[in-house]
């Protein structure tokens, strides 16, 4: 799988969009962009995946690049409980892959 | 989407004695299971792939004798720790994939082993 690229950590004033960045210049041409999260003492939890145009769904909205080097996870109106670990993988669609996790950006939302 | 469970939710056990940790998926069959260890502050590492009715298959390092996966039924993996120590404390997580869910996978929320 190719390898992603995060902050460590970010900040979030509550009710403000989170923007989450992630690089993946050498994604393939048929490789996913995941996101997924883990709050404290949790199982991951899926966020929102994409291939090339952006996407949305309830809990976030996906923006990659044209080129697809980089990708932003927005969660428009940031809450305590967005407080966690966003991991950003790649992965291509197929049986014999899975989700390998980097180190991901911890986010805290800040009252 | 589906949902996986894990059993339990946490555990204490005694350094020498054995665990089993359980993971179910709930709503779908799964084709394959994976486990996943996390230790404090760091991110998961993929431990183990199971597919029903095979053999695990084991990541680099980690040691299938001490580490045993059954995958024996579309919807039930256990992975038991034998002979636990100290240091295999853990936050051990599984996930799911299979049915029509096709190539997503579902994390179970996880088990928290601590071997005094």
């Amino acid at each position: 799988d190719a390898k992603t690229t995060q902050p460590t950590s970010m900040d979030c004033a509550e009710g403000r969009a989170a923007n989450l960045p992630c690089n993946h210049s050498t994604i393939s041409g048929n490789e996913y962009v995941y996101w997924y999260r883990q709050i404290h003492s949790q199982g991951p939890q899926y966020i929102i995946h994409g291939l090339k145009n952006n996407e949305t769904n309830e809990m976030a909205s996906l923006i990659i690049t044209e080129d697809r080097k980089s990708s932003t996870l927005i969660l428009p109106h940031a809450t305590l409980r967005d407080t966690a670990v966003y991991y950003c993988i790649v992965r291509v669609d197929s049986y014999g892959q899975n989700f390998v996790f980097g180190p991901g950006t911890r986010l805290s939302v800040l009252p | 989407g589906a949902v996986v469970s894990q059993h339990p939710s946490w555990v204490i056990c005694k350094s020498g004695t054995s665990v089993k940790i359980e993971c179910r998926s709930l709503d779908f069959q799964a084709t394959t299971m994976f486990w996943y260890r996390q230790f404090p502050k760091q991110s998961l590492m993929l431990m183990a792939t199971s597919n029903e009715g095979s053999k695990a298959t084991y990541e680099q390092g980690v040691e299938k004798d001490k580490f045993l996966i059954n995958h024996a039924s579309l919807t039930l993996s256990t992975l038991t720790v034998t002979s636990a120590h100290p240091e295999d404390s853990s936050f051990y997580i599984c996930s799911a994939r299979g049915g029509d869910y096709g190539y997503e996978q579902y994390f179970g929320p996880g088990t928290r082993l601590t071997v005094t």
